[in-house]
C-alpha cells in the first residue's frame, strides 16, 4: 500500500514536444506529491510539488496534474528542451499528522530530449 | 542557495569493515533524512531524524544502521559492518519541517569490496 508506481520506464521526445510521465499511487494518506529530477551523478532536485487541495499546478514550463479520485499524478513539460534530459521521479508522503515527511519514491522516468 | 553538502563522494570499503558517511545539512533545517539508491532503482527512505532523535526507519535499516547528530551542523549514517549489498548512493536530505519539501545532496557512491 505504500508504493508509488511510475510510467513509462523512459521516454524519448522532440525539441519542442511535449513529455508527460504518470504516477499512481494506494496510500489514501498521502498528501504530499513532489517531483524531482535527477542529473547523473547528482541529488535529486525539488521540481515541482502538489497538495491534493488543488487538480493543477504549473510553475514555467513544468505542470502537474492531479486526480485525486484515481489516485494518478503526472508531470507535464511543455516545450521539452535538450537540457531537461534527466531522470524524474514522482514521490509521495503523509506530510500530515504524525509523519515525520519520510518520502516514497516511484521508479523514475528516464527523458531523453533529442534536438 | 544553501546546499546539503556530503563526503566523501566516493568510498571504497573491505566488506565487514565500518564506514561513516557525513552530512551538512542546511543551516536552519530541523529533519533530516537518509536515503538510499541502488544503481538503476528507485530512491528508497531509509531513516529520519528530529529533535535529536530517530523518528522513523525502514525495513531497511536495521541494527548495522545508525545515526548520529555528533554537533550542530554534522549528521552522519554509520555502517557497522558492512555487506556486498550495502553498495549504493546514498543521499543525505534535510528540510524545515516535516511538511516542507527536503532538499537532497549529491550523494555519497559507497563500494562494497
Amino acid at each position: 500500500q505504500q508504493q508509488v508506481k511510475q510510467s513509462p520506464q523512459s521516454l524519448i521526445v522532440q525539441k519542442g514536444g511535449i513529455s508527460i510521465i504518470n504516477c499512481a499511487y494506494e496510500n489514501t494518506a498521502f498528501d504530499y506529491f513532489p517531483w524531482y529530477q535527477q542529473f547523473p551523478g547528482k541529488g535529486p532536485a525539488l521540481l515541482i510539488a502538489i497538495r491534493p487541495d488543488v487538480s493543477e499546478k504549473k510553475e514555467g514550463r513544468f505542470t502537474i496534474s492531479f486526480n485525486k479520485s484515481a489516485k494518478q499524478f503526472s508531470l507535464h513539460i511543455m516545450d521539452s528542451q535538450p537540457g531537461d534530459s534527466a531522470t524524474y521521479f514522482c514521490a509521495a508522503s503523509d506530510a500530515g499528522g504524525t509523519s515525520y515527511g519520510k518520502l516514497t519514491f516511484g521508479q523514475g522516468t528516464i527523458l531523453t530530449v533529442h534536438p | 542557495e544553501p546546499e546539503v553538502t556530503q563526503t566523501p563522494s566516493h568510498q571504497v570499503t573491505q566488506m565487514g569493515q565500518e564506514v561513516i558517511l557525513r552530512c551538512v545539512p542546511i543551516s536552519n533545517h530541523l529533519y533530516f533524512y537518509w536515503y538510499r539508491q541502488i544503481l538503476g532503482q528507485k530512491v528508497e527512505f531509509l531513516v529520519s531524524f528530529y529533535n535529536n532523535e530517530i523518528s522513523e526507519k525502514s525495513e531497511i535499516f536495521d541494527d548495522q544502521f545508525s545515526v548520529e547528530r555528533p554537533d550542530g551542523s554534522n549528521f552522519t549514517l554509520k555502517i557497522r559492518s558492512t555487506k556486498l549489498e550495502d553498495s549504493a548512493m546514498y543521499f543525505c536530505a534535510s528540510s524545515v519541517s516535516g511538511h516542507q519539501p527536503q532538499h537532497f545532496g549529491d550523494g555519497t557512491r559507497l563500494s562494497i569490496l
